[in-house]
């Protein structure tokens, strides 16, 4: 069956724009994550969600970034006025639900560059 | 965010050698997991472990989930050009709630 898609793959956009990921989990995983990973860096928790709720957003680095999932299914990620340190691979993983047993399946990836 | 320590951060090795790599947290999980990652994809699951003191292989791979809850190691026999890659660590449970920390990483190269 499909995996977790991410779209755009890649984006490149000025510092001060607005951009938006967007993370399709697989069909019937109820728990959505996303994560960044700067260049040669390991992986940073950002948020998760159970359905469409986020119970803890404290990981998000700051309060540009925003995110939300509608119906259960897709989930956009949106980074506001970007930086030139917001530039990373921003990873997203879906499971069949939010408990440490299950595991994580890792879409490819969108790789931000913000100029 | 919390990270785990990894190490080594990279490794050259020949192939046909054996490798170990090591993470460690000062917080206890209740799940300890290893990826491997190839440029440009995102990481892939290669063994999960759940119960301390546990001890897993996947083929070549054998994983073992510290008895402290703070430890885990991963160790590769025989290596192969295919081995190469980025390994993370990553754990979660104890008292992390639902959050997964990530190890820095080990980057193994191998020389045929």
């Amino acid at each position: 069956g499909a995996g977790v898609s991410q779209s755009p793959s890649n984006k490149v956009t000025e510092k001060g724009k607005d951009v938006e990921l967007r993370c399709d989990p697989i069909s019937g995983h109820t728990a959505l994550y996303w994560y960044r990973q700067s260049l040669g860096q390991g992986l940073e928790f950002l948020i998760y969600f159970q359905g469409n709720s986020a119970p803890d957003k404290s990981g998000l680095p700051s309060d540009r970034f925003s995110a939300e999932r509608t119906g259960g299914s897709v989930s956009t990620l949106t980074i506001q006025r970007t930086q030139q340190e917001d530039s990373a691979v921003y990873l997203c993983a879906s499971s069949l639900d939010v408990s440490w047993r299950e595991t994580q399946y890792f879409g490819p990836g969108t790789r931000l560059l913000v100029l | 965010g919390q990270q785990l320590n990894q190490s080594p951060q990279s490794m050259f090795i020949q192939e046909g050698e054996d490798v170990s790599m090591n993470c460690t947290s000062s917080s206890i999980f209740n799940t300890w997991l290893w990826y491997k990652q190839d440029p440009g994809e995102g990481p892939v699951l290669l063994i999960a472990l759940y119960k301390a003191g546990e001890l897993t292989s996947n083929g070549r791979l054998t994983a073992q989930f510290g008895i402290t809850r703070k430890d885990s190691f991963l160790n590769i026999s025989a290596s192969i050009p295919s081995d190469v890659g980025i390994y993370f660590c990553a754990g979660l449970g104890g008292g992390t709630g639902n959050q997964f920390y990530f190890g820095t990483g080990t980057s193994l190269t191998v020389i045929p």
